[in-house]
């Protein structure tokens, strides 16, 4: 069965760091390419990056770009979201997301999310 | 950046009934378009990709079509599981888009 377990979330101040990660198991993570998509509280879904298979491939969302780093490591079956100075509309529930094949950008599995929530 | 619309925003519908969501983009994303069920504190669930192919697993009475900016989700004959907020997705260029979401409620 596949599996995906986000974790890392909790309260930061504004300005503040967090890691989140994304524990793989059920599947060859190596061989998909994995997304981190956000839903801030009430609100709709918001897709923010995607990493390619051999990470040689990123791309983000322009509200996030040079401050959050997608990267991943195939041989600890794991994805990472390094987010740098947060903001208050950076409050959300976040959630990893493998593509259905590689390269798809649609999402056929996703973890039950973890809720990052930035306030002073 | 690709905009996706859905409407309507809130459907009410009772079991059995067919419920129609429309989702339009704008501007052409030829087939490339995924559907989402999300019920509350839950991940989204895939439903549709390619516009109109049922994922594994998903009840036949869900169909999408469409092509070009038009999109509609059908749901032949409403379920109580049914009732829940419905996403549609464009991969046709990045960022990828949704759509702002349909709830469906029980009338």
């Amino acid at each position: 069965e596949v599996q995906l377990v986000e974790s890392g979330g909790g309260l930061v101040q504004p300005g503040g760091s967090l890691r989140l990660s994304c524990a793989a198991s059920g599947f060859t993570f190596s061989a998909y390419s994995m997304n981190w998509v956000r839903q801030a509280p009430g609100k709709g879904l918001e897709w923010i990056s995607y990493i390619s298979i051999i990470s040689s491939t990123k791309y983000y969302e322009d509200a996030v770009k040079g401050r959050f780093t997608i990267s991943r490591d195939n041989a600890k079956n794991s994805l990472y979201l390094q987010m740098n100075n947060l903001r208050e509309d950076d409050t959300a529930v976040y959630y990893c997301a493998r593509d259905k094949d590689s390269g798809s950008y649609y999402f056929d599995n996703w973890g039950q999310g973890t809720l990052v929530t930035v306030s002073s | 950046d690709i905009q996706m619309t859905q409407s309507p925003f809130t459907l009410s519908a009772s079991v059995g009934d067919r419920v129609i969501i429309t989702c339009r983009a704008s501007q052409s994303i030829s087939s490339w378009l995924a559907w989402y069920q999300q019920k509350p504190g839950k991940a989204p669930k895939l439903l549709i990709y390619k516009a109109s192919t049922l994922e594994s697993g998903v009840p036949s009475r869900f169909s999408g079509s469409g092509s070009g900016t038009e999109f509609t989700l059908t749901i032949s004959s409403l379920q109580p599981d049914d009732f829940a907020t419905y996403y549609c997705q464009q991969y046709n260029s990045k960022p990828l888009t949704f759509g702002g979401g349909t709830k469906v409620e029980i009338k």
